[in-house]
């Protein structure tokens, strides 16, 4: 069975400097998807970036980029600029390709930004 | 345009009880996911509805807990003698179809069974 896993807790950053989440998984598949998801209060999921396996370039939106690591299995967050609005839980999903299309997600990391 | 709406947005019941949770999915989403969201153990994935196919239930986590799609769209979760341990934020999530698999969250129903 897949796992993902975030060793932190907790992370906090100063507004407009740069904050990294990290995320590491685990599977036997060579096809897969992985996401980050912002959950703020309001409890709604919102999906913030998603990668590919089979890509090799890091997905990129707006703020938020990724540093996808293959072999280590490792997939990372950066924010950059950060702002008041991106505090939030911050988890880690992962989803095969094939079969059930269910996501496995990661304890989560909650973020807060310091004004 | 609407998103996944859930409702109730939060209900408390007692131990024993039935609860019924609703979601209606984006319209013309055709896959339908359940999840639940507990302090101990996490997010975790509950059921999946893929069309007219039959669900994957591989998340349920006893035969109390049960889930059925009305025409391949509203669907109701139904948790039957609610133990305290049953007590969680439960999500429901759409997407368009399997190949494309972006899923979009409801608010959730938040359930305190006393």
């Amino acid at each position: 069975a897949q796992t993902v896993t975030q060793s932190q807790p907790e992370m906090s950053v100063q507004e407009a400097e740069t904050v990294t989440l990290s995320c590491t998984y685990d599977t036997s598949e060579s096809d897969y998807y992985l996401f980050w998801y912002k959950q703020p209060p309001s409890r709604q999921m919102i999906l913030v970036i998603r990668q590919e396996a089979y890509k090799q370039q890091n997905a990129t939106e707006n703020r938020f980029s990724v540093n996808f690591q293959k072999a280590a299995k490792s997939f990372s967050l950066k924010i950059s600029d950060s702002q008041l609005g991106d505090a939030a839980m911050y988890f880690c999903a992962y989803m095969n390709e094939q079969g059930a299309q269910k996501l496995v997600f990661g304890q989560g990391t909650r973020l807060t930004i310091n004004p | 345009g609407a998103g996944v709406s859930q409702s109730p947005s939060n209900k408390v019941t007692e131990k024993g009880k039935d609860v019924e949770l609703r979601c209606d999915p984006i319209s013309g989403h055709t896959a339908l996911y359940w999840y639940r969201q507990s302090l101990g153990q996490g997010l975790e994935f509950l059921i999946y509805f893929q069309g007219n196919s039959a669900p994957d239930k591989s998340g349920l986590p006893s035969d109390r807990f049960s889930a059925e799609r009305t025409g391949g769209s509203v669907s109701t979760l139904t948790i039957q003698r609610t133990q305290q341990e049953d007590s969680a934020v439960y999500l429901c999530a759409s997407s368009f179809s399997q190949t494309y698999n972006e899923q979009f969250f409801g608010p959730g129903t938040r359930l305190t069974v006393l």
